[in-house]
């Protein structure tokens, strides 16, 4: 069984602070883990993924998140907010990328000007 | 560009009747296909999984007689909402897993639909 768990629904950051979104995870087979990016009214956009290999994964628009096992957590991290990050972030769980995946519940980020 | 389409992206429809929604996997075949639902402000919700050729699994609770899924092929899946209700008015959205050029087998989410029921 798989499962997501993301702490704060909403999280406000100004403009060019560091952006910290917290993903933990739950598997019973080694994870495959995503982070999604929705904008209001449109489809879902990977920012990255972890399959295997290397923990720290650089997505696109300057994110990323590291895979910790012992911590089962895979926070999405950007040093510098900027005003087009605002956006509802998803963290996903998967047995495998072609695989049913198992959404958290999201995150709201804010961005402050 | 794109590579899972979904058509219609917005529909309104009167209560009673039936929609249909596409999902297309573009330049790849989608051995498996699923579909999503999503309500305002919350997360994705699997509704089902279908494999071309074969009937949907859907997940419990959700109304196999009402959401009617058909994998006619490995390029399409339709969703049909059969007499619609407001409470039906959602994001639906889904995903396809296939191989895109050579590469690994990985999932393609679609741009989703909006559906409100009158």
């Amino acid at each position: 069984a798989q499962s997501v768990t993301q702490l704060g629904s909403h999280v406000s950051v100004s403009e060019g602070a560091l952006v910290l979104l917290r993903c933990n995870y739950s598997s019973s087979v080694p994870p495959y883990l995503f982070w999604y990016v929705q904008y209001p009214n449109q489809g879902l956009q990977l920012l990255l993924k972890y399959t295997t290999g290397a923990t720290l994964v650089k997505g696109i628009n300057g994110f990323e998140a590291e895979f910790k096992k012992s911590e089962t957590s895979f926070h999405l991290t950007k040093p510098s907010a900027h005003m087009s990050d605002a956006a509802e972030y998803f963290c996903a769980v998967s047995g495998g990328t072609g695989n049913q995946f198992y959404f958290g519940t999201g995150t709201s980020l804010t961005v402050i000007p | 560009g794109a590579v899972v389409s979904q058509h219609p992206s917005r529909v309104i429809c009167k209560s009673g009747t039936s929609v249909k929604i596409e999902c297309r996997s573009l330049d790849f075949q989608a051995t498996t296909m699923f579909w999503y639902r999503q309500f305002p402000k919350q997360s994705l919700m699997l509704m089902a999984t279908s494999n071309e050729g074969s009937k949907a699994t859907y997940e419990q609770g959700v109304e196999k007689d009402k959401f009617l899924i058909n994998h006619a092929s490995l390029t399409l899946s339709t969703l049909t909402v059969t007499s619609a209700h407001p409470e039906d008015s959602s994001f639906y959205i889904c995903s396809a897993r296939g191989r895109l050029r050579g590469g690994t087998d990985t999932q393609y989410f679609g741009p989703g639909t909006r559906l409100t029921v009158l």
